[in-house]
């Protein structure tokens, strides 16, 4: 089952703009982690952020998490063409659980 | 350091065939897992191992899926035999321990089953 849930589905931007997805999710997590897809490719992680975290950076990613309202957003600051793909959301509970993705985030960037 | 490994990287067989898919990890990764992902969805878990051992397979349709780690190193999935709805691409991850850190996805294998 998919616990986490992206919003927009699907978001459509300009060359230097930037980028916020958002992702809610329903139980209690240890961490929760972020992911790029190419089309056609595997997933790549960005970032993960622990539950008693409340922001992280890497590079033009900014991961916010707020526990209390179950939910995370991400955010590409100046976005690039290669900034197109889909992005996901996962959840883990705990060491020994799987994580749980989400339907994603599809992500256009036009020149 | 390589990435995760798979093979094929396409398959297309007819439906009632067998299919098998081939996942090396990340050398020292403990953790290895299968997803599965059908079009504009997020990956679905199939199996996860630790070690050897499957410690996770209640999504996996054991009718006709079937996998193995043996020496808790490479990985096989088996699906004999396939069906029209078994058309997806195929994700191996591994981690050090994916609860609690971040999962290395190979490229995937594409399945077509006509």
């Amino acid at each position: 089952s998919q616990q986490g849930e992206e919003d927009p589905q699907a978001l459509s931007i300009q060359e230097g703009e930037n980028a916020t997805m958002n992702c809610s999710y329903k139980t209690s997590i240890n961490n929760l982690q972020w992911y790029r897809q190419n089309s056609g490719r595997g997933l790549v992680h960005l970032i993960l952020i622990r539950s008693n975290e409340r922001e992280k950076h890497s590079g033009r990613l900014r991961v916010t998490l707020d526990t209390s309202k179950k939910s995370s957003s991400l955010l590409i600051t100046a976005s690039r063409a290669a900034d197109t793909a889909s992005y996901f959301c996962a959840t883990s509970r705990n060491s020994g659980y799987a994580l749980n993705f989400g339907k994603g985030t599809s992500l256009l960037v036009t020149p | 350091e390589a990435g995760v490994v798979q093979s094929p990287r396409y398959k297309i067989i007819e439906k009632k065939q067998p299919v098998a898919f081939w996942c090396n990890p990340i050398s020292g990764h403990n953790t290895l897992y299968w997803y599965l992902q059908n079009l504009g969805q997020g990956p679905e878990l199939l199996i996860r191992y630790e070690n050897e051992e499957a410690v996770d397979d209640s999504q996996l349709p054991k009718d006709r899926f079937s996998a193995e780690r043996l020496k808790g190193v490479d990985s096989t999935l088996k699906i004999q035999p396939a069906e029209l709805g078994d058309s997806a691409v195929y994700l191996c991850a591994s981690s050090l321990d994916g609860g609690l850190y971040e999962q290395y996805f190979g490229p995937g294998t594409r399945l077509t089953v006509t």
